[in-house]
């Protein structure tokens, strides 16, 4: 069955470092998304993206965040500047344009700022 | 801002009890609800997915029921079993567009004993 798959697992950084996540969506996906959910918290909405710009975003989703889909399967994540704060588990998530929308989760990427 | 709530925020039941999970959400203008399954520092794994216009969804021994009205949500779990021990995460997609974002409920962390 296609998934979602995310590297790396686990990323430690210094604060102040830039990261980049990613993530291959499903292959007939269109819409991408990511999400994080800080320990002990919920999970939130960060941004979308479809037909190469952002649909949606959040009032998290700030100048140190960018996407890109770089190529015809990879969808990155980029924090420029990492924080203390930004230590969170990080999950892509893709869907179809049409039908019932129903959003796939990847495994999640663990990130640590130290 | 659509809030979505779920309580309690942990639940212990012996194996083979019938159970139901709550969900409930501020804003009924939802286009979906979905329920998701995360096991300990894991991905979220997609349980069912309730269309607006859907009173109910079934798969194996879960049941999810949709009321939009009253903004609210149920997953049935019949007969429980140990490998059924999990958090358990509700969120509903606006109707603000399709493939909108998904807000979450922060989810019951459900254990089932032997």
């Amino acid at each position: 069955e296609p998934e979602v798959t995310q590297t790396p697992s686990h990323q430690v950084t210094q604060m102040g470092q830039e990261v980049i996540l990613r993530c291959v969506p499903i292959s007939n996906h269109l819409y991408f998304y990511w999400y994080r959910q800080i320990l002990g918290q919920k999970v939130e909405f960060l941004v979308s993206f479809y037909n190469n710009e952002i649909s949606e975003k959040s009032e998290i989703f700030d100048d140190q965040f960018s996407v890109e889909r770089p190529d015809g399967s990879n969808f990155t994540l980029k924090i420029r500047s990492t924080k203390l704060e930004d230590s969170a588990m990080y999950f892509c998530a893709s869907s179809l344009a049409g039908g019932v929308y129903e959003q796939y989760f990847g495994p999640g990427t663990r990130l640590t700022v130290t | 801002k659509q809030e979505v709530t779920q309580i309690p925020a942990a639940l212990s039941v012996p194996e083979g009890e019938n159970l139901v999970l709550n969900c409930s959400f501020t804003d009924s203008a939802i286009y979906n609800l979905q329920w998701f399954r995360q096991d300990p520092g894991k991905g979220l794994t997609s349980l069912l997915l309730i269309q607006s216009s859907q009173r109910e969804q079934t798969s194996g021994r879960l049941n999810a029921s949709l009321d939009k009205s009253s903004g609210r949500s149920t997953l049935y779990i019949a007969a429980s079993q140990p490998g059924d021990s999990a958090t358990y995460l509700c969120a509903v997609m606006g109707a603000g567009g399709a493939n909108s974002k998904l807000t979450f409920g922060k989810g019951i962390t459900l254990s089932v004993r032997p």
